[in-house]
């Protein structure tokens, strides 16, 4: 079956990067995304990446993808205290997304 | 356009009673869903739809039904609400374009089972 898997706490300095791993085992994912979410609030589509592309780059977020090791990453350069959420890797598998756990992000500045 | 809603956004419930939490887009959206969230373990999918008239299960079915009358709706029912069912829940729709495909989802409902 299909899992995703991710650190659940990630804590960074502001102004510094900070880099959102995940892992996956669906090797037949078209897709896989990343999402955002601030306290109280829904999910929000961040960014998402072909499983035929390596990275991704927009704006801040620098997404790279290893398709041998099944592992995908989220790179937010200069992170701001408004970027402290909880992010969450998807991959879609047929007409469905699974999630992982999400991970916190807490921007201290 | 508003997206989509769901209501209420917060409710409590005892042990044993029935309701439904409705979810709403005005996008036109093939797909929708409904997934709940609870703590360490992220988002589950429940059910969903491909569309009018069809559902389907998702990870976690046991408790909850749909149906897909129209387009913009598909609400999801509680028949006999229990503790374990205490989540935030989530409701989102799909389009399915050439070269994406993306979830909008609603603010969510926190429902408390007592």
């Amino acid at each position: 079956g299909e899992d995703v898997e991710q650190s659940l706490f990630l804590s960074v300095r502001e102004g510094d990067s900070s880099v959102i791993n995940c892992t996956y085992t669906d090797s037949s994912s078209t897709y896989l995304y990343w999402y955002k979410q601030e306290p109280g609030a829904g999910l929000q589509l961040l960014t998402y990446i072909f499983s035929n592309m390596d990275m991704k780059q927009d704006q801040r977020l620098t997404v790279l993808l290893n398709k041998k090791d099944k592992h995908l990453s989220l790179r937010i350069a200069d992170t701001q205290t408004g970027d402290s959420a909880i992010y969450f890797c998807a991959e879609s598998y047929g007409n469905k997304l699974v999630f992982g756990a999400g991970t916190i992000l807490r921007v201290k500045s | 356009n508003a997206g989509v809603t769901q209501t209420p956004k917060f409710q409590v419930l005892k042990t044993g009673q029935s309701m439904t939490l409705q979810c709403a887009q005005d996008m036109n959206h093939e797909y929708m869903s409904w997934y709940r969230q609870d703590p360490g373990m992220g988002l589950r999918l429940i059910h969903y739809s491909v569309g009018a008239g069809i559902t389907d299960q998702g990870e976690v079915p046991n408790g909850y039904n749909v149906s897909r009358s129209t387009t913009e709706d598909f609400p999801l029912r509680l028949l006999s609400a229990a503790p374990s069912q205490t989540s935030v829940y989530f409701c989102a729709s799909t389009r399915r374009g050439a070269f994406s495909y993306e979830q909008y989802f609603g603010p969510g409902t926190r429902l408390t089972v007592t």
